[in-house]
């Protein structure tokens, strides 16, 4: 079945980086993304990666992808008090929907 | 702000009572998505619509739940007899033919006494 899993908590000091993991089951999965959602807003799309690269770098976010193992991870470099949030990966299963995982607090210590 | 709004953005309601959220996509986007988020849990899908016709239904839409999309353009979402169970956010997205992804509402948080 379609399942996207990923722990649920993460504390790192600021100024280091800070590494998001995440597994996927659905190989034909064209995209994987990764969203940040912050106490009572919305769902705002960080980068994404498609399934025939390896690796995305955008500014201090760094996406790798291993498509043989399934796996997605997500480096935020120089982590910041402001990159506190929960982090949700999602694989696009079909035309028809995202398949997301219940997604990692970032929680950071000065 | 993506281009996705969402009205109510908050709705109380007494168990029982029906409710009906509205969603306007990007106006060039012809496919439509609902989604349901719980506490603590990402967003699951709810249902999807290409133009006006409503492709697939998640399980998670028990009959008490009904979605439109009369003329491709905004999509309601309604709730009969709503229960305590129903309390979420509920999310409409909208994607483009080449859009390589979904660009989110801001939701509407319902509570259910």
């Amino acid at each position: 079945g379609e399942d996207v899993e990923q722990s649920l908590f993460l504390s790192v000091r600021e100024g280091d980086s800070s590494v998001i993991n995440c597994t996927y089951t659905d190989s034909s999965s064209t995209y994987l993304y990764w969203y940040k959602q912050e106490p009572g807003a919305g769902l705002q799309l960080l980068t994404y990666i498609f399934s025939n690269m390896d690796m995305k770098q955008d500014q201090r976010l760094t996406v790798l992808l291993n498509k043989k193992d399934k796996h997605l991870s997500l480096r935020i470099a120089d982590t910041q008090t402001g990159d506190s949030a929960i982090y949700l990966c999602a694989e696009d299963s079909s035309a028809s929907k995202i398949i997301f995982g219940s997604g990692t607090r970032l929680s950071i210590r000065p | 702000d993506t281009g996705v709004s969402q009205d109510p953005r908050h709705k109380i309601t007494k168990r029982g009572q029906n409710v009906t959220f509205r969603c306007d996509p990007i106006s060039e986007h012809n496919r439509l998505y609902w989604y349901r988020q719980t506490l603590g849990q990402g967003p699951e899908f709810l249902t999807y619509f290409q133009n006006e016709a409503q492709l697939e239904k998640s399980r998670l839409l028990s009959d008490r739940f009904s979605a439109e999309r009369p003329k491709g353009s905004f999509s309601t979402l309604e709730i009969q007899r709503t229960e305590q169970g129903d309390s979420a956010m509920y999310l409409c997205a909208s994607r483009g033919a080449i859009s390589e992804t979904q660009y989110f509402g801001p939701g509407t948080r319902l509570t259910v006494l």
